[in-house]
């Protein structure tokens, strides 16, 4: 149990354009998803938190106008990075939280490499 | 703000040996600690977790220790395997109060090699 899907897993894009990357829980419900960035050699940094049905939280320093972060389901978290540059490649992954729990545990999910040209 | 501090940055022992990564923390009222494995390209995994409410933990050749007062935590693996190098985070919860959840707030990682 506690699966979490990306999609996709890679991608390649030119400056400017904008990029959505998928967010799935696949066997349990997800109230609350974080996205992360990673640089390569670096830690998880988080940039959001997305709640369902209402605004997501963004961290200091994060662009939320760049960075648009859509929870409309409850299994189902879309970050969408906005008229990307080169200095937005990344790895961004995501995780979720299992709201049958009480635990903070956090499910990762495999990732999305983003490289713009 | 809040930090979480890993060391060391790298570590490499033989294979059988044990292997210790130890973290501190700086929001006293953090009350869950989780550790993650990764290896290279992939997902973080969830390899062993505590709370604040238990002094230790222990999953077969992993265990983890939490030392409130001193606010810091410890990775220890026991007879290491040429698998069990990765990359490990360890990582404290905080309270987001803007959204009213629980975040994670990541240390830096240990690049453990692990030789046969």
């Amino acid at each position: 149990g506690a699966v979490v899907s990306q999609h996709p897993s890679w991608v390649i894009c030119k400056s400017g354009t904008s990029v959505k990357i998928e967010c799935r829980s696949l066997d349990f419900q997800a109230t609350t998803m974080f996205w992360y960035r990673q640089f390569p050699k670096q830690s998880l940094m988080l940039m959001a938190t997305s709640n369902e049905g209402s605004k997501a939280t963004y961290e200091q320093g994060v662009e939320k106008d760049k960075f648009l972060i859509n929870h409309a389901s409850l299994t189902l978290s879309t970050l969408t990075v906005t008229s990307a540059h080169p200095e937005d490649s990344s790895f961004y992954i995501c995780s979720a939280r299992d709201v049958r729990t009480a635990v903070e545990t956090q499910y990762f999910g495999p990732g999305t490499r983003l490289l713009v040209l | 703000g809040e930090n979480v501090e890993q060391h060391p940055s790298t570590l490499s022992v033989q294979e059988g040996d044990s292997a210790v990564i130890k973290c501190t923390y700086s929001d006293s009222a953090s009350n869950y600690f989780p550790w993650y494995k990764q290896e290279l390209g992939k997902r973080p995994q969830l390899i062993i977790d505590i709370r604040s409410n238990v002094g230790e933990k222990k999953d077969q050749r992993i265990a983890v220790t939490l030392n409130k007062t001193a606010k810091h935590f410890s990775l220890h693996i026991t007879e290491t395997q040429p698998e069990d190098s990765a990359v490990y985070f360890c990582a404290a919860s905080i309270w987001g109060f803007s959204g009213g959840y629980n975040k994670l707030i990541f240390g830096a990682g240990t690049r453990l090699a692990v030789h046969p």
